[in-house]
């Protein structure tokens, strides 16, 4: 079992929809965990980080759930610049020394 | 603020050749990364560095892939000679501190080995 896995996608869907990612983990002892954004030809960049009580920016809410050990992004009301790959980041040894990227779930939100 | 400054963008060489890749990190951030991305992957960690320590390379495939920090600062990545598997984006990241997760990205040097 990968230590990230994602769906990779792609995930059509139109604008003003709402779509979610989930994200596993296989190390139960993980600590953190990211959602990062990465635009086609471009650098990853931090979207959000994912806390135990869930978090929400904007149109863009993260939850942890520990027990199932898995992430979820929700994206409302789609854009067409939420068009992207979501890459889903896990620290698993809490020392912040090597974090461990998922492949990405590739998203297009169509006119 | 200035981000992660990463040259050259664009680096096309035949295979055998050596090829370096610079990196110089934000103003202040002790950790520097160096990644290899390829195509549809997330970014693969090849070496970490705390000020000019190479605190992590275990993923470096050291017989043809070497990196340096000299002074803390800056970094160059190289490879010699390149092979035509080595084609991928090399991206550098830096954080500001050990106790820092989020991770600044520079643009990347996407590089072809024909």
């Amino acid at each position: 079992r990968k230590e990230v896995e994602q769906d990779p996608g792609p995930f059509n869907v139109p604008e003003g929809a709402t779509v979610a990612f989930n994200c596993t983990y296989s190390n139960s002892a993980s600590q953190s965990f990211f959602w990062y954004r990465q635009d086609c030809r471009k650098e990853p960049k931090l979207l959000m980080s994912v806390y135990s009580s869930g978090n929400e920016d904007g149109r863009f809410t993260a939850q942890l759930n520990r027990a199932s050990q898995y992430i979820s992004l929700l994206i409302r009301d789609s854009k067409l610049s939420d068009s992207a790959t979501y890459l889903c980041v896990v620290n698993p040894s809490g020392n912040n020394r090597k974090l461990i990227w998922g492949l990405g779930t590739s998203l297009a939100v169509n006119p | 603020e200035a981000g992660v400054v990463q040259s050259p963008r664009y680096k096309i060489i035949e295979k055998k050749q050596p090829v370096a890749f610079w990196c110089n990190p934000i103003s202040g951030h002790n950790t520097l990364y160096w990644y290899l991305q390829n195509l549809g992957q997330g970014p693969e960690l090849l070496i970490r560095y705390e000020n000019e320590e190479a605190v992590d390379d275990s993923q470096l495939p050291k017989d043809r892939f070497s990196a340096e920090r000299l002074k803390g600062v800056d970094s160059t990545l190289k490879i010699q000679p390149a092979e035509l598997g080595d084609s991928a984006v090399y991206l550098c990241a830096s954080s500001p501190s050990r106790g820092a997760e989020t991770q600044y990205f520079g643009p990347g040097t996407r590089l072809l080995v024909l």
